[in-house]
């Protein structure tokens, strides 16, 4: 079975400029979760999706951060602008469908560096 | 959800048995607790879940005491290549809107020779 997908795998750039990032879950899962996690600490939740439809963007700052999931598949993931404090590791994650169980896996990330 | 604490890092040595104690008093009757595994560089992986009781698998097992409160993830015999940060969570399993994740600051393992 293949993993969930990111890309890029770095990505460094000025303040003030725009970013995206992509992923690509688990065939069939129709969870997927964006976090981002600052060096040093624990992943903290900016979006969930089931299918196409967004669960909890709660902590997403939406004046500068934005995330869609088209056709309940893929996934991306915009800053615009980015600020000095957005340079963290965004991870994409994807689950099946509620119920017992049901794990949740983890892409490699994206590693962000706003300089 | 419910918060959870955890102690922030822990050292031990190869070979030794390993308890991560994990605190959830306000753990809810739907909650189920999972614990992840991160590496340096890698994503969170899923090493277990339980809902009461005992749970074993290939990798660790968690206790879970009759009120719920707390659980302990128990690694058997650890390698150098345990050391990573672990991760205790708390959350509900809901089919309308997935499984809710949240993570907190996790336990630092280091194991030494």
């Amino acid at each position: 079975e293949a993993g969930v997908a990111q890309s890029p795998r770095y990505k460094i750039i000025e303040k003030r400029q725009s970013v995206a990032f992509w992923c690509n879950p688990i065939s069939g899962h129709a969870t997927l979760y964006w976090y981002q996690q600052i060096l040093g600490q624990g992943p903290k939740l900016l979006i969930q999706f089931q299918n196409n439809g967004v669960v909890d963007d709660s902590q997403l700052p939406k004046d500068r951060f934005s995330a869609e999931r088209l056709k309940g598949v893929d996934s991306t993931l915009k800053i615009q602008p980015a600020k000095l404090e957005d340079s963290a590791v965004y991870l994409c994650a994807s689950s099946r469908r509620g119920g017992e169980n049901t794990e949740a896996f983890f892409g490699q990330g994206t590693r962000l560096t706003v300089v | 959800l419910a918060k959870t604490t955890q102690p922030i890092s822990m050292d031990s040595y190869e070979g030794q048995e390993v308890n991560i104690t994990c605190s959830h008093n306000n753990i809810a009757t739907n909650d189920y607790i999972t614990w992840y595994q991160q590496f340096p560089s890698q994503g969170p992986r899923f090493i277990i879940q339980g809902y009461k009781t005992k749970v074993t698998n290939e990798v660790a097992s968690l206790f879970i005491p009759a009120d719920r409160k707390s659980s302990t993830l128990s690694l058997p015999r650890v390698s150098l290549s345990d050391t990573a940060v672990y991760y205790c969570l708390v959350g509900y399993m809901n089919n309308n809107a997935g499984n809710m994740l949240t993570f907190g600051g996790g336990t630092r393992l280091m194991v030494k020779p």
